[in-house]
Parts: structure tokens; C-alpha cells; sequence
């Protein structure tokens, strides 16, 4: 696709539950980041991806959040247990390569009950 | 630790006037990138324009254009000539480059409303 795609774009779960937010970046970008969007706390970097080196998992909140990306295309952010302060929209980006802007998806709003 | 401010969490305009929306930011670098990304209620990032701290020139993007302040650590959005569809939330974000990781650092956001 144009465009970095994101799935599913609403997902409500109950508390406890593994949930599974997929991201395709746009074909072609080397680097891939998440980022989380709340209230409370503005826009927040999780997680980044570039090529085959070692993701930068520094911005992940506690171990209950994990990420994949498998041949160095699609992610996975999984988040395990969910808690309600988990609720808030999960942006992916991709970018072409080093100092290349950042191109978003449209994001999936999670909702703990 | 890098820090983003912007001190301005509302503002409006008037269609076809101009406006400008503040960023500070605190960094002991001195190569980095500069953005200021648009996010209308669509929800999606969108890319307004980008800063290399090393070019001392201000970028453009048609309407868009930066007033870039190295020393004074100041990088504000102008916007002329504005537009319904220009309604949306504004997001100041640094850039560090960091042994390879290239995270973006972002603001609190203005609220950008533009009036008919």
C-alpha cells in the first residue's frame, strides 16, 4: 500500500487479556517505531526497529509489552495483561532510512474495561 | 534528556490570516532534527515540515514555514494565509541522533481552530 497500515483500528478488550496491534510499514522503509498516544501522557516512543540490528526497546513501560518484526516488514506490538491505564491510541511509523521523516499509520485506539 | 515545549495548549485564527504556534526545546546537541507534524481529528500524523539543525537557513513548505532559533533553542510554526482545513492539533518534535536510534520527542501539542 502508500501508506503505513494499521490493524484493527479499534480494539476494546477487558482487563487481563493479551491483545496483538499489527503494523505494515510502507514497502521499502528500513526503520520502524511505535509510539503511544494518551490524555495524560501526550505522545510517547516505545519501541524501534531498524533493519537487522537490535531494537531500541527503551521507551517500553513495563514487560508486559513486547514487539516483533519479522523479516523486516510487519510488526507486532503485543501487550499482555492488559491494564486499563494501557488504554490509548498505538501509532506505528516507518521512515526510508537515518534522518528520513517519520510517515504514520492512522493508529489503533485500545480500550481496556 | 531531551524536552519539547509548547506553551500554548489552544489557539485560534482567522481564515486567511496568519498565525504562529510556539516550540521550545532543551537538548545539549548540536546536530539534530527539528518537525512539526499535523494531526487533524482523522487521528493520523501528518508530516508538515523539517528542520536540520546544522542548516542555519528556515525551511518552507508553501504556506508553512519555520522560524529556527539555534541558539535560543526556539523553533516556531508560522502558518499564512490559513485555512478551515488547517484545524487540527500541532506537535513540535526533536529529533536526536543517537547511535542509531531515532526517536521522535514531542510536545504536548497546540489546538490549532481556524474560523471561518
Amino acid at each position: 500500500g502508500a501508506g503505513v497500515s494499521q490493524s484493527p483500528s479499534n480494539k476494546v478488550t477487558e482487563k487481563g487479556k493479551d491483545v496483538e496491534l499489527r503494523c505494515d510499514p510502507i514497502s521499502g522503509h528500513t526503520a520502524l517505531y511505535w509510539y503511544r498516544q494518551s490524555l495524560g501522557q501526550g505522545l510517547e516512543f516505545l519501541i524501534y526497529f531498524q533493519g537487522n540490528s537490535a531494537p531500541d526497546k527503551s521507551g517500553l513501560p513495563s514487560d508486559r509489552f513486547s514487539a516483533e518484526r519479522t523479516g523486516g516488514s510487519v510488526s507486532t506490538l503485543t501487550i499482555q495483561r492488559t491494564q486499563q491505564e494501557d488504554s490509548a491510541v498505538y501509532l506505528c511509523a516507518s521512515s526510508l532510512r537515518w534522518g528520513q521523516p517519520q510517515h504514520f499509520g492512522d493508529g489503533t485506539r485500545l480500550s481496556i474495561l | 534528556a531531551q524536552t519539547v515545549t509548547q506553551s500554548q495548549p489552544e489557539m485560534s485564527v482567522q481564515e486567511a490570516e496568519t498565525v504562529t504556534l510556539s516550540c521550545t526545546y532543551d537538548t545539549s546537541e548540536s546536530n539534530y532534527y527539528l518537525f512539526w507534524y499535523k494531526q487533524p481529528p482523522s487521528r493520523q500524523m501528518i508530516l508538515v515540515i523539517r528542520q536540520e539543525a546544522y542548516k542555519q537557513q528556515n525551511a518552507t513548505e508553501n504556506r508553512f514555514s519555520v522560524n529556527f532559533q539555534k541558539a535560543a533553542k526556539s523553533f516556531s510554526l508560522k502558518i499564512s494565509d490559513s485555512q478551515l482545513g488547517d484545524t487540527a492539533m500541532y506537535f513540535c518534535a526533536f529529533m536526536r541522533v543517537q547511535g542509531g536510534s531515532e526517536k521522535l520527542v514531542f510536545g504536548k501539542g497546540t489546538k490549532l481552530t481556524v474560523n471561518p
